[in-house]
């Protein structure tokens, strides 16, 4: 079965610093690679994904996401963080073989001013 | 807007007393899901119904049940709540079952059990 490790349970970070969201997913022939975010008191929001194609996924909200298969990983960036960017970060993965999608334990970012 | 609603938000209910909590869906979606978020936990899947086909999963309590008794709504059946089953549940759904299928949330529902 697969798994997803969020490395980091609490990100703080300044407005306007560079922020990078760590996730390593356990191999398999196929993967399908998340990232939700969730807003409190609110539900998941995808934003972006990987399916295929190119490694450097371009999302909602500036953010951006490269999947690195020899490093089974599929970190989260973005360049220069708002605080409307506080909230809990998900990371999830399926596969092609049927197996049902996986969520990390997630990570909050907290932007501070 | 195509989108996932849960109703209500916020719901209180007795310990032992039935709850039923409700979502609908106008994107038309195959497979409709329902999760439950603990504080700070990630999204557990308790069970989907691919069109009217139910999928239990297998570490859901009995105390658990769902029904879609059509392809707009589903809800989620509590039977006789207990504290422990105070927490967020999510309703999601997606086009296929397909993993490369992304799912579409709604804002939830926070249960309190009092």
């Amino acid at each position: 079965a697969q798994s997803v490790t969020q490395l980091d349970s609490q990100v703080p970070v300044f407005e306007e610093a560079p922020v990078e969201l760590r996730c390593n997913y356990s191999s398999s022939v196929s993967v399908y690679l998340f990232w939700y975010v969730q807003y409190p008191n609110q539900g998941l929001q995808l934003l972006l994904k990987y399916l295929s194609g190119s490694t450097l996924v371009k999302g909602i909200n500036g953010f951006e996401a490269e999947f690195n298969k020899s490093q089974t990983s599929f970190h989260l960036r973005k360049p220069s963080v708002h605080i409307s960017d506080t909230a809990e970060y998900f990371c999830a993965v399926s596969d092609g073989a049927g197996n049902k999608l996986v969520f990390g334990a997630g990570t909050i970012l907290r932007v501070k001013s | 807007d195509a989108m996932v609603i849960q109703n209500p938000r916020y719901q209180v209910t007795q310990f032992g007393k039935p709850v039923t909590l409700s979502c609908s869906q106008t994107l038309n979606h195959n497979v409709m899901y329902w999760y439950q978020q603990k504080s700070s936990q990630a999204p557990k899947l308790l069970f989907h119904y691919y069109d009217k086909d139910f999928n239990n999963e297998a570490d859901t309590p009995d105390n658990f049940q769902s029904r879609r008794p059509n392809t707009s709504f589903c809800f989620l059946d509590i039977r006789s709540p207990g504290l422990g089953d105070a927490a967020m549940y999510l309703c999601a759904t997606s086009r296929a079952t397909a993993g490369n299928s992304p799912l579409h949330f709604g804002n939830g529902t926070r249960l309190t059990v009092t």
